[in-house]
C-alpha cells in the first residue's frame, strides 16, 4: 500500500462546477496536509495546507481533513478552465525518522471543460 | 527575483557518465530537497539538507549524491547514470526541515534523459 493515494484520474467537470479531489494516507503520524498544483511542463506550487480536522478555506478551494479516516480532500469551487492541472496531494509527520519530510501521492489530473 | 534556479533545463546523457544537477536558491532558506518524478510514481524525495554541511538520504537516494557547503547551493550529482534515472529532477527548499509545515518552493525543473 502507498503511503499517500490519490485517484489519478483525469477528473473531468464542466465549468463553473466543483470539483472534488480526494487523498488518503497510511501513517497515522501524518500531521500536516499540503495540496500543490502543478501545470503540465512546470514545477509544483502550493495552494493550500491543513493541520487541524475539519475545513479550511481559502477563496475558491476547501481543504478538509478527517485524521480518524485518513482522509484529505480539495473541492475547487466555480471551477474554471484555468484550474485544469494535476493536483498533488503531500503530508508529512512531526516525528520520527521521516520528520519534516513531503511524501506525495501520485496527483490528480483535473481537466475543466468549458 | 527571489527564487530557486536549476541548470540544465534539459540534458541527454550517455549512460555510464557523471552529471551534475545545479540547483541555486537565494531565499536563505534553511533546508533543500531533491525530488524526481516519474510519471504514475509523483514526486519522489532523493536527498536532502536540513542545514549547510549537513544532507540526508531520502526515499530513492541509490546511485545519487548531494553536498552542501554553503546556503544557496545544492547540487545533485549522478557519478555513473544509467537509463533508469531518466526523469524531471525538481530542487526545493524551505525556510526549516524540522517544523514540518514549513512551505516548499520548488525551481523550474530539470528533464534527464539517460540513453
Amino acid at each position: 500500500q502507498k503511503e499517500v493515494e490519490q485517484n489519478s484520474g483525469p477528473l473531468s467537470v464542466p465549468e463553473g462546477a466543483i470539483a472534488s479531489l480526494n487523498c488518503t494516507y497510511s501513517d497515522r503520524g501524518s500531521q500536516s496536509f499540503f495540496w500543490y498544483r502543478q501545470y503540465s511542463g512546470k514545477s509544483p506550487e502550493l495552494i493550500m495546507f491543513i493541520y487541524s480536522n475539519g475545513d479550511k478555506e481559502d477563496g475558491r478551494f476547501t481543504a478538509q481533513l478527517n485524521k480518524a479516516s485518513q482522509y484529505v480532500s480539495l473541492l475547487i469551487r466555480d471551477s474554471q478552465p484555468s484550474d485544469s492541472a494535476t493536483y498533488l496531494c503531500a503530508v508529512t509527520r512531526d516525528g520520527g525518522t521521516s520528520y519534516g519530510k513531503l511524501t506525495f501521492g501520485q496527483g490528480t489530473i483535473l481537466t475543466v471543460h468549458p | 527575483i527571489a527564487g530557486i534556479t536549476q541548470a540544465p533545463t534539459s540534458q541527454i546523457l550517455a549512460a555510464g557518465r557523471r552529471m551534475t544537477l545545479r540547483c541555486t536558491q537565494d531565499m536563505r532558506h534553511n533546508a533543500m530537497y531533491w525530488y524526481r518524478q516519474d510519471l504514475g510514481l509523483g514526486l519522489r524525495l532523493i536527498h536532502y539538507s536540513n542545514t549547510a554541511g549537513t544532507t540526508g538520504k531520502g526515499e530513492v537516494p541509490d546511485g545519487y549524491s548531494v553536498s552542501r557547503a554553503n546556503t544557496d547551493d545544492f547540487p545533485l550529482t549522478l557519478a555513473s547514470a544509467v537509463p533508469s534515472q531518466t526523469s524531471v529532477y525538481f530542487c526545493a527548499s524551505s525556510e526549516n526541515l524540522d517544523s514540518g509545515r514549513d512551505t516548499q518552493y520548488f525551481g523550474p525543473g530539470t528533464r534527464l534523459t539517460v540513453l
